[in-house]
């Protein structure tokens, strides 16, 4: 079955200081990987994706995340955090067939000053 | 294009009320998912469309719920006979078809409606 780990529930990160969010997924085929960020009040806003090609890929808002298959994983990263990064971010692997997405439960990011 | 929207945004409702959510897509989209969201969960599917046939069901989605998609372009989630478990934000999402430029399973997701049954 498919599923989505976000081991950490809560990271707390200096402005400025560089950022890595995990996540691990479990499916039987060829993953389609996302990361999603959600701002209070807001909706869910793509940072990135992952279908195939080269496994590092870059998203909006100065956000990467590399694919390793040997892990399963699809780690976030930024190489400086801003204040404004501060939010809810979700890991998502979507089924092949296109129909549903499974999501992880979400890093709570804090940024202090 | 404004993106997917979602009506209306917040919704008290008494236990026992049929309360009714609308979700107007991305247009040309011919995708389109419901999931919910709990507090300090992440989203969990329900339902998806493709036009209008509603083609997978989550085992979440009781009875109690339906939700329909006719012509294939706005969709409505109509929750029955509420309870105090059914507080959630719903999410609305939608993706575009086969072949088009971009990414055939990307989801743009509406700011939600949510739902407090007292």
């Amino acid at each position: 079955a498919q599923s989505v780990t976000q081991p950490d529930i809560h990271i707390t990160v200096s402005e400025g200081a560089s950022l890595e969010l995990r996540c691990n997924y479990s499916y039987g085929a060829t993953p389609y990987l996302f990361w999603y960020v959600q701002s209070p009040g807001q909706g869910l806003q793509l940072l990135l994706k992952y279908f195939s090609g080269d496994t590092l890929v870059q998203g909006i808002k100065g956000f990467e995340a590399e694919f390793k298959r040997s892990q399963s994983s699809f780690n976030l990263r930024k190489p400086s955090v801003h204040w404004s990064d501060a939010a809810e971010y979700f890991c998502a692997v979507g089924a092949n067939t296109g129909n549903q997405f499974y999501f992880g439960t979400g890093t709570s990011l804090t940024v202090i000053p | 294009d404004t993106g997917v929207s979602q009506n209306p945004r917040h919704k008290i409702t008494k236990r026992g009320q049929n309360v009714t959510f609308r979700c107007d897509p991305i247009s040309e989209h011919n995708r389109l998912y419901w999931y919910r969201q709990t507090l300090g969960q992440g989203p969990e599917f329900l339902t998806y469309f493709q036009n209008e046939a509603q083609l997978e069901k989550s085992r979440l989605l009781s009875d109690r719920f339906s939700a329909e998609r006719p012509k294939g372009s706005f969709s409505t989630l109509e929750i029955q006979r509420t309870e105090q478990g059914d507080s959630a934000m719903y999410l609305c999402a939608s993706s575009p078809p086969w072949g088009l430029a971009g990414a055939p399973y990307e989801q743009y997701f509406g700011p939600g409606t949510r739902l407090t049954v007292t």
